[in-house]
């Protein structure tokens, strides 16, 4: 079964450095998107993505976030400057065109856990 | 903005029993979709079932179904015959129809099927 994959599984960073996560999205989905989860808090939008722009973006994505889809299979979420607040689980999740509403259910990848130091 | 509510944050089931699990939502929408997803102790997020808003019958997977009350802005997932790997957080998510739209989740209630 096609499943949305996610690199790397873990990753540890100081803060200010740049982090760059990766996603592969299930091959004939063409919505995108990326959520994380702080430590024991409910999981919360970032921004979502199609037709190779930003379709919509929280408060939380501000000018420190950036996504790109640089080739046809993978999505990608950078950090520029990551403050210890960014601390958190990344989900890359995608979405196909089924349904009345266009799209109808976000797949989950199993996450990228980022820890800033 | 939509919104979503669950007031267990954390509940426990004898394996084998039958556990339900709250969830309700405030939107302006009249179509849209339900979710619950799981989130097992490795925190991936795994759909349960997912419910459209304009089919009135419950939807149901193997042990899981919900119960969908439109009108009472209500969507509960019942767990029959609960296993120790049903062991997890749950969250419900909402979802508006239109665009490329994000998903809205409560805060999750915490799950323990116990031996």
């Amino acid at each position: 079964e096609p499943e949305v994959t996610q690199t790397p599984s873990h990753q540890v960073t100081q803060m200010g450095q740049e982090v760059i996560l990766r996603c592969v999205p299930i091959s004939n989905h063409l919505y995108f998107y990326w959520y994380r989860q702080i430590l024991g808090q409910k999981v919360e939008f970032l921004v979502s993505f199609y037709n190779n722009e930003i379709s919509e973006k929280s408060e939380i994505f501000d000018d420190q976030f950036s996504v790109e889809r640089p080739d046809g299979s993978n999505f990608t979420l950078k950090i520029r400057s990551t403050k210890l607040e960014d601390s958190a689980m990344y989900f890359c999740a995608s979405s196909d065109l089924k349904g009345p509403g266009g799209q109808e259910t976000q797949y989950f990848g199993p996450g990228t856990r980022l820890l800033v130091l | 903005a939509q919104t979503v509510t669950q007031s267990q944050p954390e509940m426990s089931v004898q394996e084998a029993e039958t556990v339900t699990l709250s969830c309700t939502y405030d939107t302006s929408e009249n179509n849209y979709y339900l979710f619950w997803y799981k989130q097992p102790p490795s925190r991936q997020m795994i759909l349960v079932i997912r419910q459209e808003a304009y089919k009135q019958q419950n939807a149901t997977e193997n042990r899981f179904s919900v119960n969908f009350q439109k009108a009472a802005k209500s969507f509960s997932l019942k767990i029959s015959d609960s296993q120790l790997g049903d062991t997890a957080m749950y969250f419900c998510a909402f979802m508006a129809p239109s665009g490329n739209t994000p998903l809205v989740f409560g805060k999750g209630t915490r799950l323990s099927v116990i031996a």
